[in-house]
């Protein structure tokens, strides 16, 4: 099964940027790397999520290793609302199958 | 609004009563799972579907049943609750399995059960 290794937690202080490593040592050459975050007492939420190159969106961008066995969230600058667990996901199973594994993510805190 | 809903959000029941906990999107999406989480063990899938009537296991499928008539409800049903199945559950969907890479989950509010 491919398997993500995350921090169990990390800290900011407002308005700095953060960086989230995610390690996936397994992953297979079509796996997509997909980010969530869980706010505290809400679903998870969609963050960003790529294959092979480097990602950006308004919420956050995704950098990738060349060699695909790891791979970093980057927070450009947190603030107070980006205090949440954050999963750093793969597909998992041959291809077309969706068996998902979360892990425990990373806490991030973020203080003024 | 585009949203996955849950019900009910809470729920106290007893051992071995039966019960379920519905599910619905309203995206047309073709994929649908279930998740529970628990303390230190972060989430972890119970049951997913590719499609309608097409349903297979996550890793924790014990003592669960899904079913998946229709595209836009996806019920998680505990045929004899027990203690060990008190948890926050979570339902999600997306428009398509990950193989397209187009596997952007939306999740429901979460339901949480506790079984006594």
């Amino acid at each position: 099964d491919a398997k993500t290794t995350q921090p169990n937690s990390m800290e900011s202080n407002e308005e700095e940027p953060v960086h989230l490593p995610c390690n996936h040592s397994t992953i297979s050459g079509t796996d997509y790397i997909h980010w969530y975050r869980q706010l505290p007492s809400q679903g998870p939420e969609y963050v960003i999520h790529g294959l092979t190159s480097n990602v950006n969106n308004r919420m956050a961008s995704l950098a990738i290793a060349e060699d695909r066995k790891s791979s970093t969230l980057i927070l450009h600058r947190a603030t107070l609302r980006d205090a949440a667990v954050y999963y750093c996901i793969l597909r998992d199973g041959p291809y077309n199958t969706d068996k998902l594994i979360f892990g425990t993510g990373t806490r991030l805190q973020v203080f003024p | 609004e585009a949203q996955v809903t849950q019900n009910p959000r809470y729920l106290i029941t007893v051992t071995g009563k039966k019960l379920t906990v519905t599910c619905s999107q309203n995206m047309n999406h073709e994929y649908m799972s279930w998740y529970r989480q628990d303390p230190g063990l972060g989430l972890r899938q119970i049951y997913y579907s590719m499609n309608v009537e097409v349903t297979d296991k996550g890793d924790v499928p014990e003592g669960y049943k899904v079913s998946r008539k229709e595209k836009r409800n996806f019920p998680l049903i505990l045929e004899s609750p027990s203690p060990n199945q008190t948890s926050l559950y979570f339902c999600a969907s997306s428009l398509r399995g990950s193989s397209s890479g187009a596997n952007v989950l939306t999740f429901g509010a979460g339901s949480r059960l506790t079984v006594l």
